[in-house]
């Protein structure tokens, strides 16, 4: 069964740094999303995508953040000055466009530490 | 702005026990799409269920089931013989009926089975 994939699984990296989360969704999707959860809260929405660009964007989403589809397949997420209270994990989900009720499918996401 | 409210921060049941699981939210919108999501420990957002707010038949998928009220904007998530993977925290999630919109989630309920 296809499958979102997301890498790396762990990041750890020092505040002030830039990261680059990656996303693979699964390859017919055409609409991509990134979530992102702080550790015992609720899942939040960052960012939709579509046709390389951005369809909504969260208050959470400032111009720290940026996405972009740079080969087709790869969907990233850069946060260019991390922060510590950037520390969550962060799911990308995908969705095929049909008629009816959409399904976003989840990755397995990747768990930001900042220092 | 929707919301979406889950009034049980955990959960307890006995295996082969039933549960209900809370799920309140709040639109303005006629027609939406609410789901009922698993988050396992290994923190990967698997769907379990989901509603159109336009069918009045409560979906069921094997051993869940959703008791969808949509007078009172309820929407409860119900595990029949709770087996122990179904140890997991569950998110109900709403989105507006544009099926490519973003999912707007709860606070989640930790549910434990016991042996």
């Amino acid at each position: 069964e296809p499958e979102v994939t997301q890498t790396p699984s762990h990041q750890v990296t020092q505040m002030g740094q830039e990261v680059i989360l990656r996303c693979v969704p699964i390859s017919n999707h055409l609409y991509f999303y990134w979530y992102r959860q702080i550790l015992g809260q609720k899942v939040e929405f960052l960012v939709s995508f579509y046709n390389n660009e951005i369809s909504e964007k969260s208050e959470i989403f400032d111009d720290q953040f940026s996405v972009e589809r740079p080969d087709g397949s790869n969907f990233t997420l850069k946060i260019r000055s991390t922060k510590l209270e950037d520390s969550a994990m962060y799911f990308c989900a995908s969705i095929i466009q049909l008629a009816g009720v959409g399904e976003q499918y989840f990755g397995p996401g990747t768990r930001l530490t900042v220092t | 702005a929707q919301t979406v409210t889950q009034s049980q921060p955990e959960m307890s049941v006995q295996e082969a026990e039933t549960v209900t699981l809370s799920c309140t939210y709040d639109t303005s919108e006629n027609n939406y799409y609410l789901f009922w999501y698993k988050q396992p420990p290994s923190r990967q957002m698997i769907l379990v269920i989901r509603q159109e707010a336009y069918k009045q038949q409560n979906a069921t998928e094997n051993r869940f089931s959703v008791n969808f009220q949509k007078a009172a904007k309820s929407f409860s998530l119900k595990i029949s013989d709770s087996q122990l993977g179904d140890t997991a925290m569950y998110f109900c999630a709403f989105m507006k009926q544009y099926n490519t919109d973003k999912l707007i989630f709860g606070t989640g309920t930790r549910l434990q089975v016991f042996p």
